[in-house]
């Protein structure tokens, strides 16, 4: 267990509907990060923040925005979904702005399927 | 940008070597991650190379050269357990320090 907290587990929506996923960080982390992960591919940076700010954006679509809250936790909101957002969102955190490892805790994600 | 480049797959049989490489262009290169996952479960770190040369923790070593950007996961003595995807993974100042991720490598670990 990495301390990461993400809800829901699964997501079942039509196109066309906004969804939202929720991560809580490790007790005492300060970033959150998502990322996104279609079938058999790799880890999409998404966006992060750092103790309630915007620091570093990815290739995010402009349907979808974050933000995290005065107690740490994150929200991740997708709108205007279509099929090809299908996929596992994974909410990381770390204690810094990244750790001086490079290591950062994954929740179990939130797999959102849209039909 | 950043790019980092893997195998797709490994195949091997149990108790045998693998060595997953990675190679990436970056700038701003801080250090090189490595990262397992299960299917349908979260990743998890591995281990982490700022400097040249190997490090080893347990059964997986892994290893960093700098002057190549080139880096590599050694698993030993393969278990079925280590059927996974691994990634390998840059933090880079240039993108705002955030993690980069390869593609992944799924290793299939035989009888």
């Amino acid at each position: 267990d990495s301390g990461v907290t993400q809800t829901p587990k699964h997501l079942i929506t039509a196109t066309g509907q906004r969804v939202t996923l929720r991560c809580s960080p490790r007790s005492g982390d300060l970033s959150v990060y998502w990322y996104q992960q279609s079938l058999d591919q790799g880890l999409q940076f998404l966006i992060q923040y750092y103790n309630g700010e915007e620091r570093a954006k990815g290739n995010i679509l402009e349907r979808f925005s974050a933000q995290q809250f005065p107690d740490l936790h994150s929200e991740l909101n997708l709108s205007s979904l279509e099929l090809g957002d299908s996929a596992l969102y994974f909410c990381a955190s770390s204690l810094f702005r990244l750790a001086g490892t490079g290591e950062l805790f994954f929740g179990e994600g939130s797999r959102l399927t849209v039909l | 940008g950043q790019s980092l480049e893997q195998p797709s797959e490994v195949t091997a049989v149990e108790g045998a070597i693998v060595q997953i490489n990675c190679t990436y262009q970056t700038s701003g290169f801080y250090g090189l991650s490595w990262y397992q996952q299960h299917d349908g479960g979260a990743p998890t770190f591995l281990s982490y190379n700022a400097l040249d040369g190997l490090e080893e923790t347990g059964r997986f070593s892994s290893f960093l050269s700098r002057s190549d950007s080139y880096g590599y996961l050694l698993l030993q003595e393969l278990q079925m357990k280590d059927s996974a995807s691994y990634f390998c993974a840059v933090r880079d100042q240039a993108a705002g320090n955030k993690l980069t991720f390869g593609g992944g490598t799924r290793v299939l670990v035989k009888p």
